[in-house]
């Protein structure tokens, strides 16, 4: 069975940074990229960028590029989105998700809840 | 990248079909067969329904179909069930790399 696993929430104040991550098992984690989708409160879904865990090519959404890093550990199949300086418009839910040359985006990780506040 | 334009709400009673468009440019939902559509309830992850503009995953009932004309693609939803009752969001690849989604669509069965 495929599953992604995210890590639990977060709470942290601006200007911090954070690593979140996003376990893959039930498949060959270096074979399929895995993308970061934004979902801020009461709002809808957001492309940031996508990795290949294979050898860690990343792509950014223009609206993400230099906001966040991906990257990936194949060794422990997990994905990781990360931030150098947090700030309150970071509030929101993260979600990784599999993309499947043949089925597009296919399975979702339950999110991360990060929350940014003073 | 823009959002795909999707109607903020539907609603429809058990039973009958509903329709959720979303529209696009010709450099994602008519430049390419990779439209998708996702259910989310709320609280939950999204949950994929629709892949390749019509092909539906396993597990998925087939009152759940998808469509495309142009720049626009379609989920119908034929026989509505209270448990249908979620957000729904569709999604194009955009090349490069790039997907892109709708602003959500609020199914509310009446």
């Amino acid at each position: 069975e495929v599953q992604l696993v995210q890590s639990g929430a977060e709470v942290k104040k601006p200007g911090e940074s954070l690593k979140i991550s996003c376990k893959g098992s039930g498949y060959s984690f270096t074979s399929y990229w895995i993308g970061w989708v934004r979902q801020m409160p009461g709002k809808g879904l957001e492309w940031m960028g996508i990795i290949y865990p294979g050898d860690s090519d990343t792509r950014y959404s223009p609206s993400f590029q230099g906001q966040v890093t991906i990257s990936a550990d194949k060794s422990i199949s997990t994905a990781y989105l990360q931030w150098s300086s947090l700030k309150a418009s970071d509030t929101a839910m993260y979600y990784c998700a599999r993309r499947d040359v043949n089925r597009g985006i296919d399975y979702w990780g339950q999110g991360t809840l990060v929350t940014v506040s003073s | 990248q823009s959002a795909l334009t999707q109607p903020r709400s539907v609603s429809g009673s058990p039973g009958q079909s509903v329709t959720i468009s979303c529209t696009g440019t010709s450099s994602d939902v008519g430049g390419y067969n990779y439209v998708s559509w996702y259910q989310q309830h709320p609280g939950k992850a999204p949950k994929l329904m629709i892949y390749d503009v019509s092909k539906r995953p396993s597990g998925v009932p087939d009152r759940f179909s998808g469509s495309k004309s142009g720049n626009t693609a379609s989920l119908t939803i034929s026989g509505l069930q209270a448990e249908d009752e979620a957000d729904y969001y569709c999604c194009s690849y955009a090349g490069s790399y790039i997907w892109v989604f709708g602003g959500g669509t609020k199914l509310t069965v009446l």
